[in-house]
């Protein structure tokens, strides 16, 4: 079974802390995806990789980056968290493109006080 | 723009059939997929469509018309555990998945 795992399920940050969020994928995946989940909303992409070293802005890029030095790890990062980033973090891993099955690591809730 | 609309929330009762129906506008068209989420867990994958027509798998089918930009998944003999919330999603054409904000299916006895 393909298995993502995200470094916490829970985090509580100030805000103006720059906040590193992990995602880890054991299924030798090309494709790795983080978006934001937020009630009434549907899932927003923040930020994709098709491959190592390589990123692509999402829909909503603006106040996170990210960083993706090996093919299993792609982490999200919030250079100065703000109260609007709020949210649920989901990193989600596919292979491949014309069937493209995405699976999901079990989220990361981020409170920005 | 893209747009993706499902409704926010339903119920019904165990042992019953749900028809969850989605329906979509967006740039472009490759496939259609069904996600399923409990509550503060990850969404997991339940079906894809890209020809028109029904897909079976178990107690879960969904159906797709390209033409109408519509899809349903339906629910037989529903279960207890099959309270979730159902997330359609469209693949445009990019190749990126465009999210409906889910439906919360409530399963009462």
């Amino acid at each position: 079974d393909v298995k993502v795992t995200q470094s916490s399920r829970y985090l509580v940050k100030r805000t103006g802390e720059k906040v590193f969020l992990e995602c880890v994928q054991d299924m030798d995946h090309e494709n790795m995806f983080w978006y934001r989940q937020d009630p009434g909303l549907g899932l927003r992409l923040i930020y994709f990789s098709y491959d190592v070293k390589m990123k692509e802005k999402g829909d909503i890029p603006e106040g996170y980056s990210v960083s993706r030095e090996k093919k299993e790890r792609f982490s999200l990062i919030l250079e100065s968290a703000s109260t609007n980033q709020t949210s649920m973090y989901l990193c989600a891993s596919s292979n491949g493109l014309e069937y493209n099955e995405q699976f999901f690591g079990p989220g990361t809730r981020l409170t920005v006080l | 723009g893209q747009n993706i609309d499902q409704p926010t929330e339903m119920t019904a009762t165990e042992g019953a059939i749900v028809q969850i129906n989605c329906t979509y506008q967006t740039s472009g068209f490759n496939g259609l997929f069904w996600y399923q989420q409990h509550a503060g867990e990850a969404p997991t994958f339940l079906s894809y469509n890209v020809l028109d027509g029904l897909e079976e798998k178990g107690r879960f089918s969904s159906f797709l018309s390209r033409s109408k930009g519509y899809s349903y998944l339906l629910l037989k003999e529903l279960q207890m555990k099959d309270s979730a919330s159902y997330l359609c999603a469209v693949r445009d054409s990019n190749y990126q998945l465009i999210w409906g904000a889910g439906t919360k299916l409530i399963i009462k006895p």
